[in-house]
């Protein structure tokens, strides 16, 4: 199985701030990573396809970067409404495995 | 709009069955694979199932595999998952999502394993 390890486990920033998350798979995964946003009581929201794709109606300010094993997530300018948990995952291959997470808070 | 809407869930003995739902609109159904993926609560995502728009393809996580089976009927729009011989580790917000990359997620139905 290919292993996601995400960091950081959580992250405190200030409003305006630009701030990355951090995703390394095991094995090449040759680009099939996307982002997820989970707000607390919501269900998973898909922000990043094919690694650097923005997923219809997701805001600019968030991009997503990398290949072979090491991917980024980046949230420019970070607003109130991004409080939320962040979760990476490979569908490169099965069984599809998801990042631990990364809880950000605002400062 | 794309809608998935989960029903099914509850609070069941361990070793009991319970059967989820997923009733799926606002896309064409048949041509897309779909999924199970679960929350424990508190916790991260895990995925449980998977299967292609025809069926013809079929995949499991080792921790649910033998107990728990995926399916779908395309003529009602509907996805299943029959879960079987269930364990208190099975507790879990269990989501329906479309295709992979998970582009759409249902609001999520809630078991609970427990006697």
């Amino acid at each position: 199985d290919i292993q996601m390890t995400q960091s950081p486990a959580s992250l405190s920033a200030s409003l305006g701030e630009t701030v990355t998350i951090e995703c390394r798979a095991s094995e090449d995964i040759y680009n099939g990573l996307a982002w997820y946003q989970q707000k607390p009581g919501k269900s998973p929201q898909l922000l990043i396809y094919n690694a650097n794709s923005l997923h219809t109606g997701v805001p600019s300010r968030f991009s997503g970067s990398g290949s072979g094993t090491q991917y980024s997530l980046k949230i420019n300018s970070l607003q109130s409404e991004d409080v939320a948990s962040y979760f990476c995952q490979q569908y490169y291959n099965y069984p599809y495995t998801f990042g631990a997470g990364t809880k950000l808070e605002l400062k | 709009e794309v809608q998935l809407v989960e029903s099914g869930g509850g609070l069941v003995q361990p070793g009991r069955s319970l059967k989820l739902s997923c009733l799926a609109s606002g896309f064409t159904f048949s041509n897309y694979g779909m999924n199970w993926i679960r929350q424990a609560p508190g916790k991260g995502l895990e995925w449980v199932a998977s299967i292609s728009s025809s069926s013809s393809y079929i995949y499991y996580a080792d921790t649910v595999k033998g107990r728990f089976t995926i399916s779908r009927d395309n003529a009602k729009n509907t996805l299943y998952l029959q879960m079987t011989s269930l364990r208190s580790e099975d507790t879990a917000l269990y989501y329906c999502a479309r295709l992979g990359p998970l582009d759409y997620w249902g609001q999520g139905v809630m078991v609970t394993v427990s006697s």
